[in-house]
Parts: structure tokens; sequence; C-alpha cells
């Protein structure tokens, strides 16, 4: 989805090195979500945002941190990377507002980035 | 947590053939989505299911909804080359603080078709 954009796409590192991925939309949403993709196990939640001033952690936020610098931006870094976070990395917004158990969370994700660390 | 467990993990069939993957809770659900996610792109959006007993069509995909919305099942007819990928259940359920909600979603799974 061409509103929700991902940088970079593709990323080689090194054991150890801090590693940043960026996240933008235009979409005007305020949840934002951070998931990480590994064959046949789905779709992992790392941390999530609700708005500017909420970020929570999701299943497997242990070696991964989160920023969110605007409504339209939410960044995931890693400290310092290992092999095993070799994975593919999604970004999603979502509609639904903070409070409103009516809304559906319908997500729109990111196009991915593919990382590997060496 | 609320947990759905979506089977089968991976079907391969031939083209023609029907397919058919299911997603199933322990608990009661307020609703249920369907993603599919092509080779190499991204998860998007299908469909929404609210209503108990629910179906819903889009060309070859059929949607249901259980009677006591624990389960739920996407069936396409006659697949295609162009349905390849890999189909998304995810639910709607509560934070720890039981205010705020948010989509946890199925292992997926994986279709190929031969052609």
């Amino acid at each position: 989805d061409a509103d929700v954009t991902q940088t970079p796409r593709n990323r080689i590192t090194k054991t150890g090195k801090r590693i940043m991925l960026e996240c933008s939309q235009t979409k005007g949403h305020d949840r934002m979500y951070w998931y990480r993709q590994d064959p046949g196990l789905g779709l992992r939640l790392i941390y999530y945002s609700f708005d500017v001033k909420d970020i929570n952690k999701g299943e497997i936020s242990d070696g991964y941190s989160v920023s969110r610098q605007a409504q339209a931006k939410f960044s995931l870094s890693l400290e310092s990377a290992i092999p095993n976070q070799t994975a593919l990395y999604f970004c999603a917004t979502s509609d639904l507002q903070i409070g409103d158990p009516r809304g559906t969370d319908t997500q729109y994700f990111g196009p991915g980035t593919r990382l590997t660390v060496l | 947590g609320q947990q759905v467990m979506q089977i089968p993990q991976y079907q391969h069939v031939q083209e023609g053939e029907d397919f058919t993957t299911y997603c199933n809770s322990s608990t009661t659900l307020s609703n249920i989505q369907w993603y599919k996610q092509r080779p190499g792109g991204h998860p998007v959006f299908l469909i929404q299911l609210v209503k108990s007993g629910e179906v819903k069509k889009q060309k070859r995909l059929t949607f249901q909804f259980g009677e006591a919305k624990k389960n739920s099942s996407l069936h396409i007819t006659a697949t295609q080359t162009t349905d390849v990928g890999t189909y998304f259940c995810a639910v709607l359920v509560a934070d720890s603080g039981g205010s705020n909600y948010k989509l946890t979603f199925g292992k997926g799974t994986l279709l190929t078709v031969n052609p």
C-alpha cells in the first residue's frame, strides 16, 4: 500500500551493529505497528503505538526498541543486531480509535523490509 | 492471551481444485478478518466477518463465520495460479488493560497451485 512506506527495503548488516528501520504513513491513522515475519511463524507483533504518546510492547519486543516521532512516523531499532533477527519486518497502520471497541482495526501494511544479519 | 489456530499450515493443489483454510478459537470472537499475502508481497485485507453464521462471497472466495463465533473458514472454488499466497485470519482482542483492542494474527496457510 503506497500510503505506508518503509525504508530501507533491504538491508544487510553485521552482528553488533545498530540498525533503524523507518515507517511513514499518509493515511492519518493514529495506530501503528511493527511486525516480524519468519517462515512458518506468521506475523509476530514487536511493538505497537496507539498514538504519539503511547508505546506498547508486543509478544517479541526483546532486542528491539521503537520511537514514535509523529503521528505519521514510527521507527524500529535493533540496538545490537544478532543473526536470529534476520527476518522480514512489516510496519502497519490501523484506523481503530482509542477506547472504541466497535472499530475493526483493519490493518494496512507497508511493503516490508528484508533484514539480514550476518 | 486469546489464540487463533489456523489449519492447515500448507496446502498444495492442482489448478481447478478447491481449497479451504480454517481458523479456530477456544473463545467467542467479536469478529474475524482475513488477509492475503502474495509471494514477495505484504498482507492485504480481504474481508471482515462480524455476525454469527455470516457468509460473504468475493468472486470465487467464500468466507464463513461459525454460528458460535468460534471458528471461520475461507474457501476458494476452482483455484487459479493467481490464488497463490499465504492466507491469514486475524481477530480483535482486548489488551491487558481491557480498554483497548488490537489484532492478533493466525500463523497463516500457504497455498501453492500447480498449473
